[in-house]
This record gives C-alpha cells, structure tokens and sequence, in this order.
C-alpha cells in the first residue's frame, strides 16, 4: 500500500528559484491538502483541496499555489523561493464527508532555500 | 476549530502505562476528539479519535470526560518505538471537516529504557 507519495524528498534551492512539490494518493480520497512544518511547531495548513476541481487557502498560503492535476493528485508550487519557505512539507489526504475520518500523511519533503 | 491544550513534554518508563492529557474546555457538541503523533522524520500518523464515549483499538484507548472538557490518551504499555510528539485535535465535522486538521505544539513523550 503506497498510500500517500510525495516527491522529492529532499531539495534544495536558491532564492528566487521556483519548484513544484507533487503528491499523489492512491485510497480514492476526495480531500487532500498541504501543510509546512517548522522546527519545534506543529503543522500549518497550506492549501486544500475538498473535492476534485476545487482548491481553498488554508492559514499560510502567501508565496504559494496549488494545482489539484485530478482525483490522485494535489501539486505545491513555490513560484519565487524565499528563506522563509525553508521547512518541511507534507501533503494529507481523506474522504471528506465521512464524520471522524482519518487524514493519512505522506513522509515529508524537506525543502531548504539559500 | 476549539483549541486544545497539552503539556509540553511528559516522561515514561518503557512497558508502563502512559496517560497524556488534553485540555478542550471551549469544545463544541459536533467536535470530534483526534489524537495523531509524529516520530521522529515522519508525517503525522492517526491514533485514535471518540466523541463521547471511550473508545478503544490496538494502539491506545481514549478516555473521554463525561462533560467532554478533557480525554486522555492511553497508551497500555509504552515501548521505544512510543517515543514521538502527540497531538490532540478537535474536528468539528459539521459539514464534514472539509478543512483538515488544526495542529497545535502537541506533547513530547519520552520513554526511557
């Protein structure tokens, strides 16, 4: 079961470059969404996605955007990569509509900007 | 999403029990009680979530107030691999949660051999 996938892993980059973070979930889940994950602080929401075709700002979502590709696949960009940026990042997925439904993580992806 | 509070960090002995608490006192009656933890380098994994009444799986149990204002995450016999930070979250699932989860500090567990 690969259950939530995110890549890459690692990356590095310099400021004022740009990149994509990709996602995918193979549990046909309708919801998915990003989170940024600073040293010592717990998860911050991003983005989110409640259903395919829909997108909406989750509480830091400056310096990025959000590409839900279809029901599999939910994309992070970072148009212009500041030091701020620098964390970890970790797409979610759920079945949105199910009462106490579990959100299942992927590993991370460990950005830096320099 | 209603805040929760919990202790920054507790410490266990490994193979007893462990009891970590939350603190909800603003919960509302549609709030569903989470409990994720996160090991170290990982994403955040599910543990156990209740509403009202206890509840019980092969992880932990889940020990809810009668008035909902508190519940406590029961771990029955720490081991090494327990070691990870833990998060009580409340969901308020009217409309069903589209909006994820609202992660707070959480409790560092350290378990000592």
């Amino acid at each position: 079961n690969a259950g939530v996938t995110q890549t890459p892993k690692f990356q590095v980059l310099k400021t004022g470059q740009s990149m994509t973070l990709q996602c995918a979930q193979d549990m046909n889940h309708n919801s998915m969404y990003w989170y940024r994950q600073d040293p010592g602080m717990g998860l911050r929401l991003i983005y989110y996605s409640a259903s395919e075709g829909t997108t909406d700002k989750g509480e830091v979502p400056n310096g990025y955007n959000v590409s839900r590709l279809n029901k599999r696949e939910f994309s992070l960009r970072l148009e212009s990569a500041a030091p701020s940026q620098t964390s970890v990042y970790f797409c979610a997925s759920d079945q949105h509509g199910n009462s106490g439904n579990t959100i299942y993580f992927g590993e991370g992806s460990w950005l830096t900007v320099v | 999403d209603a805040k929760t509070t919990q202790p920054n960090s507790m410490e266990s002995n490994e193979e007893e029990p462990v009891h970590l608490p939350c603190n909800h006192s603003t919960i509302s009656g549609t709030d569903y009680i989470h409990w994720y933890r996160q090991l170290p380098s990982q994403g955040p994994e599910y543990v156990i979530h209740g509403l009202t009444s206890n509840v019980n799986n092969r992880m932990a149990s889940l020990a809810i107030a009668e008035d909902r204002k508190s519940s406590t995450l029961i771990l029955h016999r720490a081991t090494l691999r327990d070691a990870a930070v833990y998060y009580c979250i409340l969901r308020d699932e009217t409309g069903g949660g589209a909006d994820g989860l609202t992660f707070g500090k959480g409790t560092h567990l350290i378990i000592q051999p």
